[in-house]
């Protein structure tokens, strides 16, 4: 089976702008929960998406958004973009949906976003 | 609120048995607690997994005391191959936004 897979790996973006990165999950994953990196804060929770609902949602500004489509892939988008944005985000899928706390998450190698 | 803390770092040899710890407070009887290895340019990987005792798979254990203030990554034997970083997850339930990551712990093996 294909790994979960992150589109693009690398992004330079400037202030302001917006940003979309994509997730594909595992085939028959349901759930996607995305992450980000940063040297400074670690790993954070974002969000996390099941059957194409929002179930669980980190501690972060309502400029960051996600969206699950019916085939489970996964996008998430940062509007307004902050030089605080720069970071690793990383994507994970899960098989059984039980949350992303409670089960093993698979995750992708990432996008690195730069905002200049 | 929940917080983890872990060692920044630590050293060991080929072959010895490694033991990291994560100190977490105010978790729950049944709050999980995971633990993810990560190389360089890569994502997390899931080591292991569990809420309660002891848990072990074949790579390695998983400590949990009684008071569960705080839970023992085990990795016996290690190899070069296992010098990365590990990341330890506590995930409180009944709470949004309930994902806690430790700052991660870089393990160095040297031969």
């Amino acid at each position: 089976k294909a790994g979960v897979t992150q589109t693009p790996r690398y992004l330079i973006k400037t202030r302001g702008q917006q940003v979309t990165l994509s997730c594909s999950p595992i085939s028959g994953h349901r759930s996607v929960s995305w992450y980000q990196q940063t040297p400074g804060q670690g790993l954070q929770f974002l969000f996390e998406y099941f059957s194409e609902t929002q179930r669980n949602k980190g501690n972060f500004p309502g400029r960051f958004s996600g969206r699950q489509f019916s085939n489970s892939r996964s996008e998430m988008n940062v509007s307004t973009l902050e030089l605080g944005d720069s970071a690793l985000y990383l994507c994970a899928s899960s098989s059984l949906g039980q949350g992303a706390g409670t089960e093993k998450l698979f995750f992708g190698s990432g996008t690195q976003l730069s905002v200049l | 609120l929940a917080k983890t803390t872990q060692p920044i770092s630590m050293d060991s040899y080929e072959g010895q048995e490694v033991n990291i710890t994560c100190s977490h407070n105010n978790i729950a009887t049944n709050d999980y607690i995971t633990w993810y290895q990560q190389f360089p340019s890569q994502g997390p990987r899931f080591i292991i997994q569990g809420y309660k005792t002891k848990v072990t798979n074949e790579v390695a254990s998983l400590f949990i005391p009684a008071d569960r203030k705080s839970s023992t990554l085990s990795l016996p034997r290690v190899s070069l191959s296992d010098t990365a970083v590990y990341y330890c997850l506590v995930a409180l339930k009944g709470s949004q936004g309930n994902l806690i990551f430790g700052k991660g712990t870089k393990l160095s093996v040297k031969p």
